[in-house]
């Protein structure tokens, strides 16, 4: 079976700080893709970044980077210089190359001024 | 930029009624996706759907769940008769890749679901 597994319900951060949401994950799958969404209070799911299990390269897109332990099933985002605008529920979901998301149960990230 | 679109935003229906939710996926997409996200809990996988057919579906997706491709544009869920417990967040997903790959599913704005 597949699961992901977020265990920070809720997280805070300054504003222009960093902070790491993590997510851990198990599948039997060697060939898989991890992804990071957000959901603002419009509930609307932005893809935030993605990683191919292939790829010893963590992925990275502007200030979000992910650090990918594959050998650990771990894989945390981290928000540089975060933004009030990072304020949202972050889900980290799990792709075994069946089309079908698994996702973890979120993180609600607060972002103080 | 092309984005998923979903119609409506929100319906409001009775217990036992008929719904059915509208999705436009990207147009150059070929696999289109329906999620479900009860409020305050994780966004669970229902169904998808590829060259015109179910390719998986969950066991939330039970009869009273269809999906359809009507024309070239539109992807709709249809709820036959409707639940309290359907009353959640509808989301629409399409995404480019051929069969036996994975490509990002992108999503639409949902359509909240509220069952009376």
């Amino acid at each position: 079976a597949q699961t992901v597994t977020q265990s920070q319900p809720e997280m805070s951060v300054q504003e222009a700080e960093t902070v790491t949401l993590s997510c851990t994950y198990d599948t039997s799958e060697s060939d898989y893709y991890l992804f990071w969404y957000k959901q603002p209070p419009s509930r609307q799911m932005i893809l935030v970044i993605r990683q191919e299990a292939y790829k010893q390269q963590n992925a990275t897109e502007n200030r979000f980077s992910v650090n990918f332990q594959k050998a650990a099933k771990s894989f945390s985002l981290k928000i540089s210089d975060s933004q009030l605008g990072d304020a949202a529920m972050y889900f980290c979901a799990l792709d075994s190359n069946t089309g079908k998301l698994i996702f973890g149960q979120g993180t609600t990230l607060q972002v103080k001024p | 930029e092309p984005e998923v679109t979903q119609t409506p935003s929100h319906q409001v229906t009775q217990m036992g009624q008929e719904v059915i939710l509208r999705c436009v996926p990207i147009s150059n997409h070929l696999y289109f996706y329906w999620y479900r996200q009860i409020l305050g809990q994780k966004v669970e996988f229902l169904v998808s759907f590829y060259n015109n057919e179910i390719s998986e579906k969950s066991e939330i997706f039970d009869d009273q769940f269809s999906v359809e491709r009507p024309d070239g544009s539109n992807f709709t869920l249809k709820i036959r008769s409707t639940k309290l417990e359907d009353s959640a967040m509808y989301f629409c997903a399409s995404s480019e890749a051929a069969q036996g790959s994975t490509d990002t599913q992108y999503f639409g704005p949902g359509t909240r679901l509220t069952v009376l």
